[in-house]
């Protein structure tokens, strides 16, 4: 199947920093979506991607569909405490959610 | 407000049992979805339903099973065929079978005795 690498695995930031992550796959993807999972609860949706090039923000948050269609970019500006959590993508096919493939996750931590 | 719940939060599974984890959603969504967590790892597919009365077998189907009697609910059970039940379990939810958008519940925390 398909295959997402999510990278990187954990960051160690101080307040205040910007954060970059990314997805990338050697398969081409309709949509990318990006999600966030505070500890012991369900993932909420971030930001959702449908076009090659797309750029979209959310607050503090943008995202933005890599242009080949096998990668896709989440940025952080000044990040604050209540950032810290799993940041996960998801990959489609624009068909249904039965074939989002999801990345592994980037584990942001945030030093005092 | 509307959203999906799970319960219970924590459940313990003895050797042998078969136990069934609820998930209720009162967002009027057609396709309802379980997904199975492990530390580090990505989300993986179980069963996911589209409409009433019917479900598919995903990723990794085997040990467990679904029904989907109601628009609102979709149980699941981890029978004792599953050897290695101990995951965090995820029910979500989409508008429609073709949309990608999930919502998530808060999760069941499944572990073995």
């Amino acid at each position: 199947g398909q295959q997402l690498n999510q990278s990187p695995q954990s960051m160690f930031i101080q307040e205040g920093e910007d954060v970059s992550m990314n997805c990338t796959s050697s398969s081409i993807f309709n949509t990318w979506l990006w999600y966030k999972q505070d500890p012991g609860e369900g993932p909420v949706l971030l930001i959702a991607l449908y076009k090659a090039g797309e750029l979209t923000s959310n607050g503090r948050l943008t995202a933005q569909f890599g242009i080949t269609r096998k990668d896709s970019f989440l940025n952080i500006s000044a990040s604050i405490p209540s950032d810290v959590g799993i940041y996960f993508c998801a990959g489609g096919s624009g068909g249904g959610a039965d074939g989002l493939t999801f990345g592994k996750g980037t584990h942001l931590i945030i030093q005092p | 407000d509307g959203g999906i719940t799970q319960s219970p939060k924590y459940l313990f599974r003895k050797e042998g049992q078969n136990v069934t984890l609820s998930c209720e959603q009162n967002l009027n969504h057609d396709a309802m979805y379980w997904y199975r967590q492990d530390p580090g790892q990505g989300l993986r597919l179980i069963y996911y339903s589209q409409i009433v009365n019917d479900f598919q077998k995903g990723d990794i189907a085997e040990g467990y099973s679904v029904s989907r009697e109601k628009k609102e609910s979709f149980p699941l059970t981890v029978t004792s065929a599953q050897k290695n039940p101990t995951a965090f379990y995820l029910c979500a939810s989409s508008e429609m079978a073709t949309n990608e958008k999930l919502f998530f519940g808060s999760g069941t925390q499944l572990s073995v005795l």
